[in-house]
């Protein structure tokens, strides 16, 4: 079974630009969530979304961030503009209905210079 | 949302049984507490997921007090390959998804020969 894939795997981008982060979760799992984590920290969940719906967003610096999920597969994660604070991984994950084991991606690592 | 604190890190040998402490002290009645694995360069990997008392897997087995203010994680007879960082995550759990997901900081465990 294939696993949750992302592109890119490494980003470097100067501030203030925009950048672009895309997942593919494992076939079937309606759920789907971002999370970032900075060096030497827990994972942060940004947004959580449902099949198309957002769940929860109260995490998501929505002047900057950006997420969708287009026909509740696929999803884009968006920066911008980019600051230098911004600089960690980016994670994506997905489960299935109704089961609390979620599988992580190998993530994003975006550094801002 | 749920506060959880881990230790920092701990140290073991090979063959030894390794525990993990949790706390969560303001974790409310539909939180449900999960542990995940984290290997440098990839994302986090689900282990045990439980509510209250005892839960056994192959892999590790969770216990949680009557008061669910806390959690232990316990590794048994621990390798080299177990050397990783170990996540404590309190989840609200609704219907049939995750809510108000927060990591902990998570525990660096180092199993040395």
């Amino acid at each position: 079974e294939a696993g949750v894939a992302q592109s890119p795997r490494y980003k470097i981008i100067e501030k203030r630009q925009s950048v672009a982060f895309w997942c593919n979760p494992i076939s079937g799992h309606a759920t789907l969530y971002w999370y970032q984590q900075i060096l030497g920290q827990g994972p942060k969940l940004l947004i959580q979304f449902q099949n198309n719906g957002v769940v929860d967003d109260s995490q998501l610096p929505k002047d900057r961030f950006s997420a969708e999920r287009l026909k509740g597969v696929d999803s884009t994660l968006k920066i911008q503009p980019a600051k230098l604070e911004d600089s960690a991984v980016y994670l994506c994950a997905s489960s299935f209905p109704r089961t609390y084991e979620q599988y992580f991606g190998p993530g994003t690592r975006l550094t801002v210079t | 949302l749920a506060k959880t604190t881990q230790p920092i890190s701990m140290d073991s040998y090979e063959g030894q049984e390794v525990n993990i402490t949790c706390s969560h002290n303001n974790i409310a009645t539909n939180d449900y507490i999960t542990w995940y694995q984290q290997f440098p360069s990839q994302g986090p990997r689900f282990i045990i997921q439980g509510y209250k008392t005892k839960v056994t897997n192959e892999v590790a087995s969770l216990f949680i007090p009557a008061d669910r203010k806390s959690s232990t994680l316990s590794l048994p007879r621990v390798s080299l390959s177990d050397t990783a960082v170990y996540y404590c995550l309190v989840g609200e759990w609704a219907t049939d998804s995750w809510g108000k997901l927060q990591f902990g900081a998570g525990t660096q465990v180092v199993v040395t020969p």
